[in-house]
């Protein structure tokens, strides 16, 4: 299966605890997009790279979260100091598109569903 | 700052029928992009059909078609002879146009929990 994957799918911590989730796109797809979902809603953008360039992050992304994307390729996000208010499925996408080209056809993965006790 | 509405939480069909999910916007912008997505229990959210605001003809993709309404600001999804495996949470989504910084990803609605009954 060449579509985009996500580890864990599934993870728990503590409060506190530091987190770190991994995204691999399609392969050759230049755009990478995160986003969180809530239960009951739909899902909120978190940031996006163009490549290796991280090119947006929404104002949702406070200085607990950093995400990276080395030789844009796979990406990773980080949550320092998880609260319980950081539960929730983290979905990661990607796209093949130019940099000025806007309606690309976003492709999600699983998602990975942190919970914080 | 972009929103977008989905009105109904829940609908309930019978399979074969023909159902429609509602979903209003609100944007200053001109150009853009409307998108539904579909979102399976437990699987992948997946593209279901999008839209071109500049572009006047509604879109189609098989069984699902769009109602663009423009000036009313609305983007309803068609489903035509359902099938179960159409049970879905349904996103309606939004995309503003390249400004000069990148992307910034959907926008999207709460969701519309749709389910085909045998």
């Amino acid at each position: 299966d060449t579509g985009v994957s996500q580890d864990p799918r599934h993870k728990i911590t503590k409060r506190g605890q530091n987190v770190t989730f991994r995204c691999d796109p399609i392969s050759e797809h230049n755009r990478l997009y995160w986003y969180r979902q809530t239960l009951g809603q739909g899902p909120e953008f978190l940031t996006y790279f163009q490549n290796e360039a991280q090119l947006e992050k929404s104002r949702l992304l406070s200085d607990r979260f950093s995400a990276e994307r080395p030789k844009g390729s796979f990406s990773t996000l980080e949550i320092q100091r998880t609260e319980q208010g950081d539960s929730a499925m983290y979905l990661c996408a990607s796209s093949l598109a130019p940099l000025a080209e806007r309606g690309d056809t976003q492709y999600f993965g699983p998602g990975t569903r942190l919970t914080v006790l | 700052a972009q929103t977008v509405t989905q009105s109904q939480p829940e609908m309930s069909v019978q399979e074969a029928e023909t159902v429609t999910l509602s979903c209003t916007y609100d944007t200053s912008e001109n150009n853009y992009y409307l998108f539904w997505y579909k979102q399976p229990p437990s699987r992948q959210m997946i593209l279901v059909i999008r839209q071109e605001a500049y572009k006047q003809q509604n879109a189609t993709e098989n069984r699902f078609s769009v109602n663009f309404q423009k000036a009313a600001k609305s983007f309803s999804l068609k489903i035509s002879d359902s099938q179960l495996g159409d049970t879905a949470m349904y996103f309606c989504a939004f995309m503003k146009p390249y400004s000069g910084g990148g992307a910034d990803g959907l926008t999207f609605g709460k969701g519309t929990h749709l389910i085909i009954q045998p």
